[in-house]
């Protein structure tokens, strides 16, 4: 079976400064990855997925994660937080071994971006 | 257009009593999922339904059941409830019922449930 795991629960970041969210996945077979956001009293919306077609992958919003095989990570950047960032941001890996139609969600990384 | 629509966004319950949340989409989708959101557990599949007539246990379906009512609808039912259950559930769907699993989720806005 397929899964993410996210480091940091929490993590905290100055206005303009780098954003860096890790997730770590784990599968047998080339995985699809994906980043969603989760906004105050919302549901939670697409940000970027990885799909093969090419390793590094741009989002919405500022947002790109890359996919590193060697190292099973697909961790998401962004060059300059704004406040606006604010969120939490769930890894998702789709799990395609078992012949259904599951994604797996990683625990979540809540972003704090300070004035 | 409204996407995913969730009723109602909040409800409190008494232990033992049952409830149905409401999920209806728009867009056409095949594939429709419940989740539960707890905090530093993320998202937990409860059930999915790959197509209208079709249902299957997620990771959490204990306590629960699924009724794809047509392809737009998909309801989730606490027949007893219990503390444990208190949660954020959110409806999402998807187009695709086959192994199209690079498509993206659309989410609902989420219902807030608390069992007392």
């Amino acid at each position: 079976a397929q899964s993410v795991t996210q480091l940091g629960s929490h993590v905290s970041v100055s206005e303009g400064a780098l954003v860096l969210l890790r997730c770590n996945y784990s599968s047998s077979v080339p995985p699809y990855l994906f980043w969603y956001v989760q906004y105050p009293n919302q549901g939670l919306q697409l940000l970027l997925k990885y799909t093969s077609a090419a390793t590094l992958v741009k989002g919405i919003n500022g947002f790109e994660a890359e996919f590193k095989k060697s190292e099973t990570s697909f961790h998401l950047t962004k060059p300059s937080a704004h406040m606006r960032d604010a969120a939490e941001y769930f890894c998702a890996v789709s799990d395609a071994t078992s012949g259904t139609y599951k994604y797996i969600f990683g625990t979540g990384t809540r972003l704090k971006v300070l004035a | 257009n409204a996407g995913v629509t969730q009723t109602p966004k909040f409800q409190v319950l008494k232990t033992g009593q049952s409830m149905t949340l409401q999920c209806a989409q728009d867009m056409n989708h095949n594939s429709m999922y419940w989740y539960r959101q707890d905090p530093g557990m993320g998202l937990r599949l409860i059930y999915y339904s790959a197509s209208e007539g079709t249902t299957d246990k997620g990771e959490v379906p204990n306590g629960y059941n699924v009724s794809r009512l047509n392809k737009r609808e998909f309801s989730l039912r606490l027949e007893s409830a219990a503390p444990s259950q208190t949660s954020v559930y959110f409806c999402a769907s998807k187009i695709g019922r086959t192994l199209s699993t690079n498509e993206k989720l659309f989410f609902g806005s989420g219902t807030q449930l608390s069992v007392l």
